[in-house]
């Protein structure tokens, strides 16, 4: 079973409105942690935000935040206020365990904002 | 300060010959880790170093694929007989520790094609 999902290929969005990009997760682990990037057309990955499956309130980073819903495993972001400069790929990834190495990623989620 | 850098940004090359791609990680981060991206997939998870040892190599597909970080700082990834499925943008990443909330900071990643 694949560890995370993302449905959404892409998705648009007006300028100034708000998106939801969708992830669900899979785990039987109790500790793990949920990661937002963002991935330009350059290819850097950029860290958006962070939730840790034990924090109580959800994480918001400025125009970032995250709907997280353990019960059903979903950590979706939402991004408010959308700016030109946020088109580009959405990955959610997972750390398995408080002390995992590795992220397991979506397969991303293409937003365009458009003017 | 300086992110995680990658070289050479593309490279090309034959069926049948073989690759060094080089990694160099943010000054201090003693996690680095390989991680491989096809068109259209998120980040797929090869090799994990701690200092200068590889402390879970899992994610490397066959025994073609090999990485060393011989003074816990830069890392190469080597493959040898390299094949036409090969091609994809392989990503580094170094963080500060791992677990918890550490964040793995991502180079801009080589992109290889192999003909």
């Amino acid at each position: 079973a694949q560890k995370i999902t993302q449905t959404q290929p892409g998705m648009f969005v007006q300028e100034k409105e708000a998106v939801t990009l969708d992830c669900t997760y899979d785990t039987s682990d109790p500790s793990y942690g949920l990661f937002w990037y963002k991935q330009p057309s350059s290819g850097e990955m950029i860290f958006l935000i962070y939730q840790g499956s034990y924090d109580q309130q959800n994480a918001t980073e400025g125009r970032y935040s995250l709907n997280f819903q353990k019960a059903r495993k979903s950590a979706n972001l939402v991004i408010s206020a959308s700016q030109l400069g946020d088109s580009a790929m959405y990955f959610c990834a997972m750390r398995e365990g408080f002390t995992g190495n590795q992220f397991y990623f979506g397969t991303g989620t293409s937003l365009t904002v458009i003017p | 300060g300086a992110g995680v850098s990658q070289t050479p940004s593309n490279k090309v090359t034959e069926k049948g010959k073989y690759v060094e791609l080089r990694c160099d990680p943010i000054s201090g981060h003693t996690a680095l880790y390989w991680y491989r991206q096809s068109l259209g997939q998120g980040p797929e998870f090869l090799i994990y170093f701690q200092g200068t040892g590889a402390a879970d190599d899992s994610g490397l597909p066959n025994d073609r694929f090999f990485a060393v970080r011989p003074e816990g700082s830069v890392s190469t990834l080597k493959i040898q007989r390299t094949e036409r499925g090969d091609s994809a943008v392989y990503l580094c990443a170094s963080s500060a520790a791992v677990g918890g909330n550490n964040e793995q900071f991502f180079g801009p990643g080589t992109r290889l094609t192999v003909l």
